[in-house]
């Protein structure tokens, strides 16, 4: 079993629809749990963290954790074609970070 | 103030060769860590530094190898080079290690190594 599973995709949605991805993870001692976004060729750039369960919200960006399901997920509002990009679930265990293999995601305009 | 920073942006090697890559962290950042990013998965865990000493090792051999430098720069030497050595090597800087909760990691751009 992997430490962090995400579908891999690829997902398409319309431009101003909502993108969900959603992440499961195996260590249920972990503690924090962040989404990055990688453009192709590029390297992750963080865009949410969260570490309490419920929702936390960053403008078009919500992320969602449940750690008795060990379930994260991210929600992107509004999307545009910009946020086409593959998302990469990280949870980090205390002693190593765990990624998942990324969820593409394309944004039809 | 400048993010992390990564040297060589691109390097091509042959079987057998070394290769040494090179980071420097973000300002007031003393956590360095390594990863390997091969085309289609997400980063592998390689190394982690914290204060200048080896906190973490993933499932690499013992080809790979690193260390923290005092002012928190950090290098990653790999041996012996193989062609599945290809891969995107990323390092990243946090302000503090990986038991500490609220410390996210932030990425430097990369060293595309292609072995031949």
């Amino acid at each position: 079993q992997k430490e962090v599973e995400q579908n891999s995709g690829p997902l398409s949605v319309p431009e101003g629809a909502i993108a969900s991805l959603n992440c499961t993870y195996s260590d249920r001692g972990s503690q924090s749990f962040f989404w990055y976004r990688q453009y192709s060729g590029k390297s992750p750039e963080l865009i949410m963290s969260i570490y309490s369960n419920g929702d936390k919200e960053d403008g078009r960006f919500t992320a969602q954790l449940n750690k008795a399901s060990q379930y994260v997920s991210l929600l992107i509002r509004d999307s545009q074609p910009s946020d086409s990009a593959t998302y990469l679930c990280a949870v980090n265990t205390g002693n190593q970070f765990y990624f998942g293999t990324g969820t593409s995601l394309t944004v039809i305009p | 103030d400048a993010g992390v920073t990564q040297s060589p942006t691109h390097l091509i090697k042959t079987r057998g060769q070394h290769v040494t890559l090179r980071c420097s962290p973000i300002s007031g950042h003393k956590s360095v860590s390594w990863y390997q990013q091969v085309l289609g998965q997400g980063p592998q865990f390689i190394f982690q530094y914290y204060e200048k000493e080896e906190r973490g090792r993933g499932n690499f051999p013992d080809r790979f190898s690193a260390r923290q430098f005092p002012n928190y720069s950090s290098e990653l030497n790999v041996n012996a080079l193989l062609l599945g050595d290809s891969a995107l090597y990323l390092c990243a800087s946090s302000w503090r290690g990986f038991s500490s909760y609220n410390s996210p990691l932030h990425f430097g751009n990369g060293t595309r190594l292609t072995v031949t």
